[in-house]
């Protein structure tokens, strides 16, 4: 099993969707895990972490489930500023717990 | 204003030569990350610094090497020895000792003919 999977979609919605991204990981001794967006040709940046409660930032909502060891994110009312690639990140257990496991990526393409 | 700065953003360089790209932060992090990013994966670790002084080799350092000489520069030398050199390469830091997010610099794109 891969550190972190992802799929890697490409995911076409029109405005307006609802969009889900489901990533798995394979060290259940992970604490940290994260989504960052990456726009093309751009470094990545921080969309929000992930807790075990669950969390929402306006129209984006991460969850995660330790027993099964998955992390979603749900987007609501996708806007065309949307369109990027997800990356769903987990810290590592080996060498340095701050370093993190990067998913290759799942792409978002919103469409008028 | 506060962020990670990386220069250049594009290099050419010629094959046999050694490259140093540059990384700086002013975010007062401790902890430091170089990666590398090819076409359709994911971010490989290169090498990492958790404090002034001391780094230890990622997943694929061969070929590479660093120095951490003060808190904030982490610059990164990709040596002749590395094999597939062009790529996209990424700085990143942390606050480091259990704030495991990491902050990106906008990048260094290296091709090497």
């Amino acid at each position: 099993r891969k550190e972190v999977e992802q799929d890697p979609g490409p995911f076409n919605v029109p405005e307006g969707a609802t969009v889900a991204f489901n990533c798995t990981y394979s060290n259940s001794a992970s604490q940290s895990f994260f989504w960052y967006r990456q726009d093309c040709r751009k470094e990545p940046k921080l969309l929000m972490s992930v807790y075990s409660s669950g969390n929402e930032d306006g129209r984006f909502t991460a969850q995660l489930n330790r027993a099964s060891q998955y992390i979603s994110l749900l987007i609501r009312d996708s806007k065309l500023s949307d369109s990027a690639t997800y990356l769903c990140v987990v810290n590592s257990v080996k060498g340095s717990q701050g370093n993190l496991i990067f998913g290759k990526g799942t792409k978002l393409s919103v469409k008028p | 204003d506060g962020g990670i700065t990386q220069s250049p953003k594009y290099l050419f360089r010629k094959e046999g030569q050694n490259v140093t790209l540059s990384c700086e932060q002013n975010l007062n992090h401790d902890a430091m990350y170089w990666y590398r990013q090819d076409p359709g994966q994911g971010l490989r670790l290169i090498y990492y610094s958790q404090i002034v002084n001391d780094f230890q080799k990622g997943d694929i350092a061969e070929g590479y090497s660093v120095s951490r000489e003060k808190k904030e520069s982490f610059p990164l030398t990709v040596t002749s020895a590395q094999k597939n050199p062009t790529a996209f390469y990424l700085c990143a830091s942390s606050g480091g000792q259990g704030f495991y997010e990491q902050y990106f610099g906008p990048g260094t794109r290296l091709t090497v003919t």
